[in-house]
């Protein structure tokens, strides 16, 4: 079983529309949790990282959900330069590696 | 600020040649990791290096794989005797710190014919 398992679409949504992934780790020990993206070719780039809390940054919103080991990332009002994949990422940080654990993705295509 | 930079951004050798990839991580980090991403997969971790140290390879095949970050340049990824399976998109990051993000390099795609 795969430490951090995401659906891998393809999610085909039309501009404006609202979608979620969700994602789940097998981990509890995890204590870091990121959305990265990832255009067709080129590097992850750090969407944001995701708090207990939950926290927004403009159109795009994380939630984490310790207990059932669950995140999710909600995008508003899509746009075709939302069309990418989007990585789910733990680490454990404190147990003296570093290392980030990528799930496989989740394809977005936005059309128009 | 220049962000990571790595090369070459493509690579071909032939099995049993040996790659050599670079990756000069941003001005002022001091931790680089390596990642290895298969085709139609997801970026899986190689090794985690301070300079001149190696605190987490776990994830390195323990064969023809080795990594260094030396006093001074570049961190050296190097893949010796490359076979087919080894052609993927390998890419670095650096943070400054432990617990800090990390930021990637655009990749070197490594293809093995």
């Amino acid at each position: 079983r795969k430490e951090v398992e995401q659906d891998p679409g393809p999610f085909n949504v039309p501009e404006g529309a609202t979608v979620a992934f969700n994602c789940t780790y097998s981990n509890s020990a995890s204590q870091s949790f990121f959305w990265y993206r990832q255009d067709c070719r080129k590097e992850p780039k750090l969407l944001m990282s995701v708090y207990s809390s939950g926290n927004e940054d403009g159109r795009f919103t994380a939630q984490l959900n310790r207990a059932s080991q669950y995140i999710s990332l909600l995008i508003r009002d899509s746009k075709l330069s939302d069309s990418a994949t989007y990585l789910c990422v733990v680490s454990r940080p404190l147990d003296n590696t570093d290392k980030l654990i990528f799930g496989t993705g989740t394809r977005l295509q936005v059309f128009p | 600020n220049a962000g990571v930079m790595q090369n070459p951004r493509h690579l071909v050798r032939r099995r049993g040649q040996e790659a050599r990839l670079r990756c000069s991580p941003v001005k002022g980090h001091s931790h680089v990791y390596w990642y290895r991403q298969l085709p139609e997969e997801g970026l899986k971790f190689m090794v985690y290096l301070q300079k001149e140290n190696i605190i987490d390879e776990s994830g390195m095949p323990k064969e023809r794989f080795s990594a260094e970050f030396p006093k001074e340049g570049p961190s050296i990824l190097r893949i010796q005797q490359v076979v087919r399976g080894d052609s993927a998109a390998y890419f670095c990051a650096s943070s400054p710190g432990q617990g800090e993000t990390q930021y990637f390099g655009p990749g070197t795609r490594l293809l093995v014919l």
